[in-house]
């Protein structure tokens, strides 16, 4: 149990363009679901936090207007990155919780802006 | 807030030998220290978890153990395999993690 998929795994897109990411919860309701950001050789950096029909809770740092994401229901959240540019290239990664505790990842979505 | 130390940040062990790796954390009102592995390419997955109720856990060849008064934790892996070879990451509470370990299986 307690699975999650993102889509697409990778992506490729021109500078200037928007990319959105999926990221699904297949087996559970969660509460809440978190997006991350990872650059190589990197920890996990904390992006946002959604709850279901909630706007987001960005980080310090983070620019809710280029990183939109919208939890339209208890098992889908999208990331869109807007107006993509090369520095905006990374892998990231979405988890889900249904609770306070056990967060479950999804496998990452490599961007590539160029 | 929380914040979270990792060491060591690499970690080479020989096939069958036990791997610990340590983490530190600040606040001492955490209550929940999980562990994630990830392999190169994909999203991290928890391995085990402890709860600041207990001191230790164990799962087959992997154990976790928690001192609330030093505010430390530790990740233990015994007999170590190849497949072992990964990054770990530690975290307190939910979303403040460790800088990350990497750990090499020599076989």
């Amino acid at each position: 149990g307690a699975v999650v998929s993102q889509h697409p795994s990778r992506v490729i897109c021109k500078s200037g363009t928007s990319v959105k990411i999926e990221c699904r919860s297949l087996d559970f309701q969660a509460t809440t679901m978190f997006w991350y950001r990872q650059f190589p050789k990197q920890s996990l950096m904390l992006m946002a936090t959604s709850n279901e029909g909630s706007k987001a809770t960005y980080e310090q740092g983070v620019e809710k207007d280029k990183f939109l994401i919208n939890h339209a229901s208890l098992t889908l959240s999208t990331l869109t990155v807007t107006s993509a540019h090369p520095e905006d290239s990374s892998f990231y990664i979405c988890s889900a919780a249904d609770g306070l505790y056990e967060q479950y990842f999804g496998p990452g979505t490599r961007l590539t802006v160029t | 807030g929380e914040n979270v130390e990792q060491h060591p940040s690499t970690l080479s062990v020989q096939e069958g030998d036990s791997a610990v790796i340590k983490c530190t954390y600040s606040d001492s009102a955490s209550n929940y220290f999980p562990w994630y592995k990830q392999e190169l390419g994909k999203g991290p997955q928890l391995i085990i978890d402890i709860r600041s109720n207990v001191g230790e856990k164990k799962d087959q060849r992997i154990a976790v153990t928690l001192n609330k008064t030093a505010k430390h934790f530790s990740l233990h892996i015994t007999e170590t395999q190849p497949e072992d070879s990964a990054v770990y990451f530690c975290a307190a509470r939910q979303l403040t993690f460790g800088s990350g370990t990497q750990l090499t299986v020599l076989p």
